[in-house]
């Protein structure tokens, strides 16, 4: 069964720093692109980054472009999002999702909150 | 960016009737390959979204036959016929054409 399990999460204040985790289990972590997706509070899905299998391929959002980096341990089977210069308007819901290539976004963990706020 | 439209923002259905949901996207989403790259997600009430069609009208492994998808370049529709109770939720039209892969605003389907 494939999981995607988040953690990392909390509240921290306007500028600080925060690293969120995503541990994969159920299927060959290395074979799949990921991607980081949120969600604020009452509103929509609005994809942050991905990642391709082995790291070859990067992006990001507009919104976090130069404050997030996605990264990824094929031996630990685990996603990363290090966030920095956060603001208030990252506040939201964060899950990883599986790429599985023109199937789109196939398997969602089950999110992990980040409040920022003084 | 692709922007993705949809309506209405909510709909009521009895249980047992049918119910569409319409996706718009500001540009084609055909690729020259042939592919439509727009998806439908359903997140239900405090849980993740789930995927429910792929690339405009093939279903996801474990959706109902009940859910459909179809629809040209840029107009899009989601079919639930025979609407259940466990079908209630918010529905995500998503595209995957280019970067940034970017999702409409959401069509809530709550039941009479």
């Amino acid at each position: 069964e494939v999981q995607l399990v988040e953690s990392g999460g909390g509240l921290v204040q306007p500028g600080r720093s925060l690293k969120l985790s995503c541990l994969a289990s159920g299927f060959t972590f290395s074979n799949y692109g990921m991607n980081w997706i949120r969600q604020a509070p009452g509103k929509g899905l609005e994809w942050v980054a991905s990642i391709s299998s082995s790291s070859s391929y990067i992006y990001y959002a507009d919104t976090v472009k130069g404050r997030f980096t996605i990264s990824r341990d094929n031996a630990k089977n685990t996603l990363y999002l290090q966030m920095t210069s956060l603001r208030s308007e990252d506040t939201a819901l964060y899950y990883c999702a599986r790429y599985m290539g023109i199937r789109g976004f196939d398997y969602w963990g089950q999110g992990v909150m980040v409040t920022v706020s003084s | 960016d692709i922007v993705m439209t949809q309506a209405p923002l909510s709909v009521s259905v009895t249980p047992g009737e049918s119910a569409s949901i319409s996706c718009r996207s500001s540009k084609s989403l055909l690729h020259s390959n042939g592919i439509t790259y727009v998806y439908w997600y359903l997140q239900k009430p405090g849980k993740s979204p789930q995927l429910l069609i792929y690339r405009m009208s093939n279903l996801a492994s474990g959706v109902p036959d009940r859910f459909s998808g179809s629809g040209s370049e840029t107009d899009f529709t989601l079919k639930i016929s025979r609407v259940e109770a466990e079908d209630v939720g918010i529905y995500y039209c998503g595209q995957l054409l280019e970067n940034p892969p970017t999702f409409g605003g959401g069509t809530k389907l709550e039941l009479k």
